[in-house]
């Protein structure tokens, strides 16, 4: 089997700064994802990607950046954190992407908070 | 618009007792429908899914869930629950065959008490 690992798994940053997430997979699937998770609001999607070099924005893409240069990796950007800011970030791959009953396989998440 | 609707925000039961997770979801077409588990500090997994055959489809760890078109529903059962059901639980609609464009329940988490 495979897994997909996200560093760091908690991020502390300063209202305005730069972060970067990583998402690793060794699955060797076309697809990779990054949701937001907050509680109380589901997951929503803020950038997948279908191929090596591909970015397609989701319905939250608006604040972040992302960048997909191997295969088998997947990096979100938050290009100003917000203050008070506490989510988490959940990276998933999948198979094609193009099918509708695939499976998604998620990693285990980055904590952040803001200070 | 498409849409996903789990009515209950936590549930709690006993261990031993059945377990019924409601989902409703709203699509004109026919829909392929997704059950996940969230246990703490990890990813979703995948419990089962439906996307055409036998409404009553099987998951893992004794996870059942029925597809009705009728009452656009595709509720999760469990016949006798184990403390280590406790998790959240997240139903999820694919309405256009485009896996970017899922969409998720907010969620049910579930308590079993010993």
């Amino acid at each position: 089997g495979g897994i997909i690992t996200q560093t760091p798994k908690f991020l502390i940053g300063q209202e305005g700064q730069k972060l970067t997430l990583k998402c690793q997979q060794n699955f060797n699937h076309d697809t990779m994802y990054w949701y937001r998770q907050d509680s109380g609001k589901g997951l929503r999607l803020i950038y997948y990607s279908i191929t090596e070099n591909d970015l397609q924005k989701g319905d939250l893409s608006e604040g972040y950046d992302a960048s997909r240069e191997k295969k088998s990796s997947f990096s979100l950007t938050v290009t100003s954190a917000q203050k008070n800011e506490m989510a988490v970030f959940l990276c998933a791959s999948s198979i094609l992407g193009g099918a509708g009953a695939e499976t998604l396989y998620f990693g285990s998440g980055t904590r952040l908070t803001v200070l | 618009a498409q849409s996903v609707t789990q009515p209950d925000a936590r549930v709690t039961v006993s261990e031993g007792a059945s377990l019924q997770l409601r989902c409703k979801y709203s699509y004109s077409g026919t829909p392929y429908l997704f059950w996940y588990v969230q246990y703490p500090r990890q990813g979703l997994q995948l419990l089962l899914k439906y996307y055409s055959g036998d409404p009553v489809v099987q998951g893992v760890n004794g996870f059942e869930a029925e597809f009705s078109k009728s009452n656009s529903s595709f509720h999760l059962r469990k016949a006798s629950v184990h403390w280590s059901d406790s998790a959240v639980y997240f139903c999820v609609l694919s309405a256009t065959g485009n896996t970017g464009k899922l969409i998720f329940g907010l969620g049910t988490t579930l308590q079993v008490q010993p």
